[in-house]
């Protein structure tokens, strides 16, 4: 069955200092992740997809199936990125429908 | 253009009642999603609809949840004989399509508390 760890639920670095939220996922298929991202009284919304080896507000995120890990990292972490973040994988269901797994999220705290 | 939206934001109801929890998509997205977010615990997969198609209810926890889709737009999520344990925050989310890559755009969430 897939599963996706986030083995921190907080994590708190310094402004300017560079963040790394780990993401590890077990799926026997071929994975497609994303990172949310929840800001305080905010909606969950996507941050990045790894499909598009894209950055967003600084963020990188590069999968490695070998490691079977999706870390999420910036290097100056802002005020403005305390948020709970989460990774989900994408995969089908035994109904055939695609669904989204998500870890358990971590809350990331950028101290001025 | 408007986003998902949800009703009520907020539901307190005693243990044994039914309670329904509303989903507005956006318009034209065929696909719908219904997630439960609890505390700790990350958000958890409930029901899946795909335009006119059968829902993908493997995610339902007991025979108490139900949901329907009227018209390919509106989902109702229905929790019967709510209990203790069903208090969660209630997210539903909407997609262009049901395909893996889609992004999946999330309401604000329905928050229930079962006295």
């Amino acid at each position: 069955a897939q599963r996706v760890t986030q083995p921190e639920k907080l994590l708190s670095v310094f402004k300017g200092a560079p963040v790394e939220l780990k993401c590890n996922y077990s799926y026997s298929g071929s994975p497609e992740l994303f990172w949310y991202v929840q800001y305080s009284r905010q909606r969950l919304q996507l941050l990045l997809r790894h499909i598009s080896r894209e950055s967003i507000k600084g963020f990188t995120a590069d999968l490695n199936k070998g490691e079977t890990s999706f870390h999420l990292k910036k290097p100056f972490a802002q005020e403005e990125d305390s948020a709970m973040y989460y990774c989900a994988l994408s995969h089908r269901s035994g109904a055939g429908s695609y669904q989204l797994t998500f870890g358990k999220g971590t809350k990331l705290s950028v101290i001025p | 253009g408007a986003g998902v939206s949800q009703s009520p934001s907020n539901k307190v109801t005693e243990k044994g009642k039914d309670v329904e929890l509303r989903c507005d998509p956006i318009s034209g997205h065929t696909a719908l999603y219904w997630y439960r977010q609890s505390l700790g615990q990350g958000l958890e997969f409930l029901i899946y609809f795909q335009g006119n198609s059968a829902p993908d209810k493997s995610g339902l926890p007991s025979d108490r949840f139900s949901a329907e889709r009227t018209g390919g737009s509106v989902s109702t999520l229905t929790i019967q004989r709510t209990q203790q344990e069903d208090s969660a925050v209630y997210l539903c989310a909407s997609s262009p399509w049901g395909g893996g890559a889609y992004e999946q755009y999330f309401g604000p969430g329905t928050r229930l508390t079962v006295t």
